[in-house]
């Protein structure tokens, strides 16, 4: 079976473009988690959907990150405009079910922003 | 709010020897878990091993074993007969509050010699 898959695995961008990443869960699985992995800030997250309804974005950083789910096979994390401090890996995991059940991450985007 | 503490930001391990990595965990939580993701050089994050907070007995898969100590609030990892391919960093994550978000330690990086 596949894994979680994400798109594109590297992206490099201008500071004020807009940066669009993508993610297909495992199917079958009902949460969709968006963290990013910075050396500061370690592996934080970001939102995350249960069946494709955001449940908990308090770890967006500010208006400039948006976070859609619009079927259950397909997730956007969006950043526009984009500033150098996003630069960071983010990963998309996917679990069945709630509290104890395991989150598979995907390869994860790398995004540098110049 | 979850906390996670990994004190041993770097351990090294002979090659077949056993090693503990070191997990505390703070939560008000009833019902929670604890896990442990390894992320190798290359950036995945892989899933080792699942302890819930109701489990009586410690976690086993493999050569991963998790020691839960309720009482002090420990979940650390036991890897038996170290490889080579053991390097990476290891992460001690929790789940809880109703939702399954996980909340990460800081990482502790493993180096295993020959």
């Amino acid at each position: 079976d596949a894994g979680v898959i994400q798109s594109p695995r590297h992206e490099v961008t201008e500071m004020g473009q807009e940066v669009t990443l993508r993610c297909k869960p495992i199917s079958g699985h009902d949460y969709l988690f968006w963290y990013r992995q910075t050396m500061m800030r370690g592996l934080e997250l970001l939102i995350y959907f249960n069946n494709n309804v955001p449940i908990d974005d308090s770890g967006m950083p500010e208006d400039r990150f948006s976070a859609k789910m619009p079927n259950a096979s397909f997730s956007t994390l969006k950043i526009q405009p984009s500033e150098p401090r996003d630069s960071a890996v983010y990963f998309c995991a996917s679990s069945l079910g709630a509290v104890g059940s395991t989150q598979y991450f995907g390869p994860g985007t790398r995004l540098l922003v110049l | 709010a979850q906390k996670i503490t990994q004190t041993q930001p770097g351990m090294f391990v002979q090659e077949k020897e056993a090693v503990t990595l070191d997990c505390t965990y703070d939560t008000s939580d009833p019902s929670y878990g604890l896990f442990w993701y390894k992320q190798p050089s290359s950036g995945e994050m892989i899933f080792l091993i699942y302890q819930g907070s109701y489990d009586q007995q410690n976690a086993t898969e493999g050569r991963y074993s998790l020691n839960f100590q309720k009482a002090r609030k420990s979940a650390n990892l036991v890897i038996s007969a170290s490889q080579l391919g053991d390097s990476a960093m290891y992460f001690c994550a929790s789940s809880g509050g109703g939702g399954n978000k996980l909340t990460f330690g800081t990482g502790t990086q493993l180096k295993v010699e020959l």
